[in-house]
């Protein structure tokens, strides 16, 4: 079956930091990836996606590379700030069938100054 | 701005109560989606629905109940079989068809038993 697994957290950064959190998935057929951000008390947002193999999605200084060869989308971070703390959770769907998003368990963020 | 609007935003509920979240979009979506989030958890699916007039189970629809009247509507009832509601509920709507779009999802409700 489809699924996604990502680093235990929390993932504890000092301001200004390089982030990594991975992201692996199983998946039958070519998968759509992507990450979204979760603040606290609210729902989630799309932060990026990758549709096919070698794309790079990117917003607000993020980045992820959907690489098939390792079935990996690793979320990265040049420089953290306090204000991207949160709960990150690396989803994929597949494209045949009716396209049910599967979330991996989220990854906590927490930056200090 | 299109948008999902969850109601309301933190809910009360007393012991063998059933009570129905609100879940609205008006961004013309066709499939819509209940997630329950326990603390420090990931989301689990409840119930989905593609299109008007028809829903399908989730991996932990026991104990909930939904409805499909309307495009835009797709609220959830938690019932009295449902033995451990307290959780954050998450709705969220996508395109049919939409392995490229992914999900918009509401700010969620909390429901707490007291």
């Amino acid at each position: 079956g489809n699924s996604v697994t990502q680093m235990e957290g929390p993932v504890t950064l000092s301001e200004e930091a390089f982030l990594t959190i991975n992201c692996t998935y199983t998946a039958t057929g070519y998968p759509s990836l992507f990450w979204y951000v979760q603040y606290p008390g609210e729902g989630l947002q799309l932060l990026l996606k990758a549709t096919k193999a070698d794309d790079k999605g990117s917003n607000k200084g993020f980045e992820a590379t959907y690489r098939k060869e390792t079935t990996s989308f690793h979320l990265e971070k040049g420089s953290v700030q306090v204000s991207d703390s949160a709960v990150y959770f690396c989803a994929l769907t597949t494209n045949t069938g009716f396209q049910k998003l599967v979330f991996g368990t989220g990854t906590r963020l927490l930056v200090s100054p | 701005d299109g948008g999902i609007t969850q109601s309301p935003k933190y809910l009360f509920r007393k012991e063998g109560q059933n009570v129905t979240l609100s879940c609205e979009q008006n961004l013309n979506h066709d499939a819509m989606y209940w997630y329950r989030q326990d603390p420090g958890q990931g989301l689990r699916l409840i119930y989905y629905s593609q299109i008007v007039n028809d829903f399908q189970k989730g991996d932990i629809a026991e104990g909930y109940s939904v409805s499909r009247e309307k495009k835009e509507s797709f609220p959830l009832t938690v019932t009295s079989a449902q033995k451990n509601p307290t959780a954050f509920y998450l709705c969220a709507s996508s395109r049919a068809g939409t392995g490229d779009y992914g999900y918009t999802f509401g700010s969620g409700t909390r429901l707490t038993v007291v």
